[in-house]
């Protein structure tokens, strides 16, 4: 199985402040990357799909970059509706697997 | 508005079958272009993908799992299930169904999760 690990597992911000997230994969999965946000008691958002392409009605704040292992997640200008758990998954082979997650809460 | 929604009992005694549904609102499972998954998240673990599955009938399984889960669709309902056989404390999670569009591999929607105890 392809092993997803993210960095760092949590983060405080302030609202206004640049945040970024990284998820590196154990071996190349090209740009078959995806970023999510969780809020507890809510079903996961989808944020980013291929590594870079934003998924329809996500904050253009919210954008990827990255491809074969290493990947970010970078929300410019932290709004107080981001605070929340953020976690990656990759969709290049079975069985599909997800980094452990990234709680971004308030400085 | 596409809307998944979990359903299925809350305790499952070891030994027995854990089942759970899932509704779509908002769409058709029998229009195709969308794969139907089931994912799941132990308390303080991360998520494991459990399976999915295509209204064709093709269905994918998690490895580890595969010989103890059947995910089946119900057209006429727009509804697709989860069975897991053989439950242990270690199946205690909470379980999510998700939406997989065919042409890129991400789940767009998911449902709200519905917490299964195994005791």
């Amino acid at each position: 199985d392809i092993q997803m690990t993210q960095s760092p597992s949590s983060v405080s911000a302030s609202v206004g402040d640049r945040v970024t997230i990284t998820c590196q994969a154990s071996e190349d999965i090209g740009s078959w990357l995806a970023w999510y946000q969780h809020k507890p008691g809510s079903a996961p958002k989808l944020l980013i799909f291929t590594a870079s392409s934003l998924h329809s009605g996500v904050p253009a704040r919210f954008s990827g970059s990255g491809s074969g292992t290493d990947f970010t997640l970078t929300i410019s200008g932290l709004q107080p509706e981001d605070f929340a758990t953020y976690f990656c998954q990759q969709g290049i082979s079975f069985p599909f697997t997800f980094g452990p997650g990234t709680k971004v809460d308030i400085k | 508005q596409v809307q998944l929604q979990e359903s299925g009992p809350g305790l499952v005694k070891p030994s027995q079958t854990l089942s759970l549904t899932c509704t779509v609102s908002g769409a058709s499972i029998g229009s195709g272009s969308y794969y139907w998954n089931w994912i799941r998240q132990p308390a303080g673990k991360g998520l494991e993908w459990i399976g999915r599955m295509y209204v064709s009938g093709t269905t994918n399984y998690n490895p580890p799992l595969k010989s103890r889960v059947t995910i089946s669709v119900d057209t006429s309902k727009n509804q697709f299930s989860l069975r897991v056989d053989s439950v242990t404390a270690a199946d205690t999670a909470v379980y999510y169904c998700a939406r997989v569009p065919s042409d890129f591999d991400a789940f767009d929607i998911w449902g709200q999760g519905t917490m299964v105890t195994v005791s």
